[in-house]
This record gives structure tokens, C-alpha cells and sequence, in this order.
């Protein structure tokens, strides 16, 4: 079966760096893909990873190793408005979205 | 650009009656659309996968009769939720997909079902 899998919840400090993992295993991949989602709106698209490798977006940073079928989610100079659930959600042979759960981000001043 | 958008953002219907929902995307033609509804404190459920021009691909689980979908054109799909319950009162959110297969979504509805 398909599986996404991220933490549920972390907590970080405000002005500090956090690291949001997600494994997945799905039936073919062909990309995977950040969104943050603020309570009670949409996710929004942060970034799109297909390559091994990090992408640097400004604060946030994703990461990618297909092989090992593992990706994070970086964010630095962590701001009271980064609270939010992450959602990773990773892309299958059949270009369908498969998406985890989503990992809620508490900020603490 | 990538903007897509909803209406009505919210909506409170008696029990029984009908509720239509639109997603259009604004800047960009959308071959495919998805629906998905999210209750508080959950996470994101995919209920359909509408394609325009044919019928949409509903998720198991998901009774197609109750949640009518229609993608006419390449930018507007609609959602109708026939027969409305409290236990359909949820947040339901559209997105369109991207040409990198991205989804761009909706600000999503709320429905609340008295």
C-alpha cells in the first residue's frame, strides 16, 4: 500500500530552526511536495522536490534522497506566523497526490 | 498567478436541502480538479478527482449520488452536496492541478448543515 508518514505535532522556539521529517512509500514516485496550512484556511504549495537534494526557498529549505525514500522540511529564523500544520504529500506513478497527514508546528515565544 | 478560487467561502443550510459550491481557476486552465473535505483536527480527504469533460473519479467511501460533481470547462468545476446533513457539515476545499502536477488551492467552504 501507499504510506506517507510524518510527526503528528513538534514545538520549536521562536528564532530557532526545525526540522519536519516525512517518509513515504508509494507505487512509483515522481516528486514530493511541501504545503503549509493554517488553521481553518487551505494549504498552501511550498515547495517541489523530484531531484536528491536540497532546495532553499528564503527561510525554508526542503530535502529529498529518493533512495532512501525520506524527505524534511527545513525552517529557520522560525517567526510566531510559521505556526501551522506541514503537510507532505508525495506524487505516484499515477501522478496522484498521496498526502501524509500533516505535522503541526507550535511556535513558542 | 496559479489562483484559484471559491465560492461561497461559507454557507448554513437546513437539513435537506441543497448546496452547489464552485471552484474556478483564475489565471490558468485546469484539466483537473480535486475535492476534498476536512473536518476539524483532521487531515485532508480526497473525495473526488474531477477531470474536465468526463465524469469525475470518486474515492471509496464516497457516495457519488450524495456529491454531485460537474467540470464543464477548464476552469470552473462544482461541487453540489444533495440532501445536505448535519454529519456533511465540514470544510470543503477544491484544488487544481498544476502543469509540474502541483496542486493550487481553493480558500475553501464551510458548510454547516442545521
Amino acid at each position: 500500500g501507499q504510506n506517507i508518514d510524518q510527526p503528528t505535532e513538534m514545538t520549536a522556539t521562536e528564532g530557532a530552526i526545525v526540522q519536519i521529517n516525512c517518509t513515504y512509500q508509494t507505487s512509483g514516485f515522481n516528486g514530493l511536495f511541501w504545503y503549509q496550512q493554517h488553521a481553518g484556511e487551505a494549504p498552501t504549495f511550498l515547495s517541489y522536490n523530484v531531484l536528491d537534494g536540497l532546495e532553499e526557498k528564503g527561510r525554508f529549505s526542503s530535502f529529498l534522497s529518493r533512495s532512501k525514500g525520506y524527505s524534511y522540511l527545513l525552517l529557520k529564523e522560525l517567526q510566531m506566523k510559521d505556526s501551522a500544520s506541514y503537510l507532505c504529500a508525495a506524487l505516484d506513478s499515477n501522478y496522484q497526490l498521496i498526502w501524509g497527514a500533516g505535522t503541526k508546528l507550535i511556535i513558542k515565544p | 498567478g496559479a489562483v484559484v478560487s471559491q465560492h461561497p467561502s461559507w454557507v448554513i443550510c437546513k437539513s435537506g436541502t441543497s448546496v452547489k459550491i464552485e471552484c474556478r481557476s483564475l489565471d490558468f486552465q485546469a484539466t483537473t480538479m480535486f475535492w476534498y473535505r476536512q473536518f476539524p483536527k483532521q487531515s485532508l480527504m480526497l473525495m473526488a478527482t474531477s477531470n474536465e469533460g468526463s465524469k469525475a473519479t470518486y474515492e471509496q467511501g464516497v457516495e457519488k449520488d450524495k456529491f454531485l460533481i460537474n467540470h464543464a470547462s477548464l476552469t470552473l468545476s462544482t461541487l453540489t452536496v444533495t440532501s445536505a446533513h448535519p454529519e456533511d457539515s465540514s470544510f470543503y476545499i477544491c484544488s487544481a492541478r498544476g502543469e509540474w502536477f502541483e496542486q493550487f488551492f481553493g480558500p475553501g467552504t464551510r458548510l454547516t448543515v442545521l
